[in-house]
């Protein structure tokens, strides 16, 4: 069985300060991927990152990364000198392999305080 | 492309009537997924299908849920009767074979009174 952990429902920092939000993921297979979604006040869902299982490598993306640590089973993603439009609910994800489906997790809902 | 396309934005409708949503995937693509969003569960998978074919159903919550997909370009999603429960966000996404991530549709906000 697969199944995605956030263990933080809801998070408020001030802007400019650094934050952190975890994701724990259970999974069998060997080979699995792993998401981040963005959902802002709007609604709509944004595609922010995918890692397959065989690449531990930590990603940057401008004020983004992830950490990805298969010891752990972690897959946690930090917003470095936070802006306000960040504020949405973030979601983990996993699928099994390639062709299966994506399970989220419930999302954490981050605030940031002007 | 116009992207995945929900209709409709929003459904108001009274228990116990039919609800029917609907969606149009990005031409092309072979995965199409209904997910339902409430605050107590997050986003929930629903059903999936692969080229029109339903792979997994084990997210639809009852017999009340049905989906369908008579070709690549629609689908839908069927609730009847309809209860207050039912009250939710529902998204529809989809993917090509060689897409890395999914393509959401806006939702649909159901409200069932």
């Amino acid at each position: 069985a697969q199944k995605v952990t956030q263990a933080q429902t809801e998070i408020s920092v001030v802007e400019k300060e650094d934050v952190t939000l975890d994701c724990v993921y259970e999974t069998r297979d060997t080979t699995y991927y792993l998401f981040w979604y963005k959902q802002p006040p709007s609604g709509e869902l944004v595609f922010l990152i995918r890692r397959n299982s065989f690449d531990e490598q930590n990603e940057i993306s401008g004020r983004y990364s992830w950490n990805f640590q298969k010891s752990t089973s972690s897959f946690n993603f930090t917003i470095t000198a936070s802006q306000v439009v960040d504020s949405a609910v973030y979601f983990c994800a996993l699928s099994q392999n390639r062709d299966d489906k994506i399970i989220f997790g419930k999302g954490t809902r981050l605030h940031i305080l002007p | 492309d116009a992207g995945v396309i929900q209709s409709p934005r929003h459904e108001v409708t009274e228990m116990g009537q039919e609800v029917t949503l609907r969606c149009k995937p990005i031409s092309g693509h072979d995965y199409l997924f209904w997910y339902r969003q409430t605050m107590m569960r997050g986003l929930e998978l629903l059903i999936y299908f692969n080229n029109n074919v339903p792979i997994d159903d084990s997210g639809m919550p009852e017999d009340r849920f049905s989906a369908k997909m008579p070709n690549a370009s629609f689908s839908t999603l069927k609730i009847q009767p309809s209860e207050p429960r039912d009250s939710a966000v529902y998204f529809c996404a989809s993917r090509g074979d060689r897409e890395e991530k999914l393509f959401f549709g806006s939702g649909t906000q159901l409200s069932v009174l």
